[in-house]
Formats: C-alpha cells, structure tokens, sequence
C-alpha cells in the first residue's frame, strides 16, 4: 500500500534556481494538497486541488505553482527558490468533495528543502 | 477565518504519567476536528477525529472530546509510553461558509518527549 509518494526526499537549490516537487497517490482521491511545515508554526496551505483539473490558492501561495496532471498526480514548483522558501513539503490527499468536512488527509513523509 | 491554537511545548513526561495537550480553535458554524500525529522524518498521520459537538474521538488508548461551549479538544491519554513520543498537531476543517473540500487548519504543534 503505498498511499501518498513524494520525491524527491531531499533537495538543495541556490537562489534563483527552480525544481518540481513531485506527488502521487494511489487510492482513488478527488483531493490533493501541498502544505509546507515550519518549526512553530504547523503546517500552512499552499495549493490544493479540490477534483482533477481544478487548482486554488490557500494560505501562503506566493512563489508557487502547481498542475494536477490527473487524478493520482499534482505536483508543486519553484520558478525562483529563495531562502524563505526553505522548509519541509508535505502532500495530501482526501476523498473530501464539497460536503467533506470529516475525511481525513493522508500524507506522503514530505521533501526537505534547503536553499542557500 | 479559521484557527487552532494547541499548548505550547515541548512536554516532557514519564513513562506511565497522564498526557493533556490542550487545543482550543476559532470558527464559525460546526467545523470537524482532528489530531494528527508525526514520528520523526515521516508524515503526518491521523490520530483520532470528531465531527459534531460532544462526539469523542479515540484512538491507541488516547481521546479527546469535541466541546462547543468552549471551543476545545483537548488530546488526553492515561499512561503515556516512550513509543508515543511525538510531535502532536490539531487540526480543523469546516465550519460555516459551505464548501472546504477537506482543507485542514493545524495548530503550530506539540512535540511530546516520554522518558523511561
């Protein structure tokens, strides 16, 4: 049962350099997320995508962009990396539709970043 | 918006000791609440939920119940073991506005420490 897969684990840009974080799912999810987790402050929303073909801003957008390619992958980019954007990345997926306050998130174990 | 504001740690405890970390959230209407869990360099993973006022939620021996009157859910466990040691994250989603598409809202965090 692999769930939730992110690659690459590890990663380290300069600034200014980009690089795709890539997510797949195996369990037949309308639902996707990108999250980021930094010390203190939990994890915060970038991106999700609520079906296939539907992308929306969450909390911290700003530097990112990402594609649902299809229902089992969306992935999460860096134009620029900068320093600030230094964290670990988390991707998620739920069977949540509109109604789907209760369904959980299951999470990939997430790609360190560093960018120097 | 939405919020959740969880103790501040970390918590250090003995082996066999009770276990209270402490969550309160903001938002309107009935939003669902969950725990999660995350062992060093893995994802997060769900711990216990609730869905609608005074529901309990439990899981490995801990529990939290979902309290409307003031706006808490409280992570309990009677006798911690050092394998619980963790960081622990409460998490929202929901409430009023209609549509969430299982978007989560997570405090900043607790990481719990259980020595022998």
């Amino acid at each position: 049962n692999a769930g939730v897969t992110q690659t690459p684990k590890f990663q380290v840009l300069k600034t200014g350099q980009s690089m795709t974080l890539q997510c797949a799912q195996d369990m037949n999810h309308n639902s996707m997320y990108w999250y980021r987790q930094d010390p203190g402050m939990g994890l915060r929303l970038i991106y999700y995508s609520a079906s296939e073909g539907t992308t929306d801003k969450g909390e911290v957008p700003n530097g990112y962009n990402v594609s649902r390619l299809n229902k089992r992958e969306f992935s999460l980019r860096l134009e620029s990396a900068a320093p600030s954007q230094t964290s670990v990345y988390f991707c998620a997926s739920s069977e949540a539709t509109d109604r789907g306050r209760g369904s959980p998130l299951h999470f990939g174990n997430g790609t360190r970043l560093t960018v120097t | 918006g939405n919020s959740v504001t969880q103790m501040e740690g970390p918590v250090t405890l003995s082996e066999e000791a009770f276990l209270t970390i402490n969550c309160t959230y903001t938002a309107t209407g009935y939003p669902s609440l969950f725990w999660y869990v995350q062992y060093p360099g893995e994802g997060l993973q769900l711990l216990l939920k609730a869905t609608k006022a005074d529901d309990k939620g439990s899981n490995k021996g801990f529990e939290a119940t979902y309290r409307k009157e003031t706006t808490s859910f409280h992570l309990e466990k009677g006798s911690v073991q050092v394998s619980d040691s963790a960081v622990y994250f409460c998490a929202l989603s929901g409430g009023a506005g209609g549509t969430s598409y299982g978007k989560l809202t997570f405090g900043q965090g607790t990481i719990l420490t259980v020595h022998p």
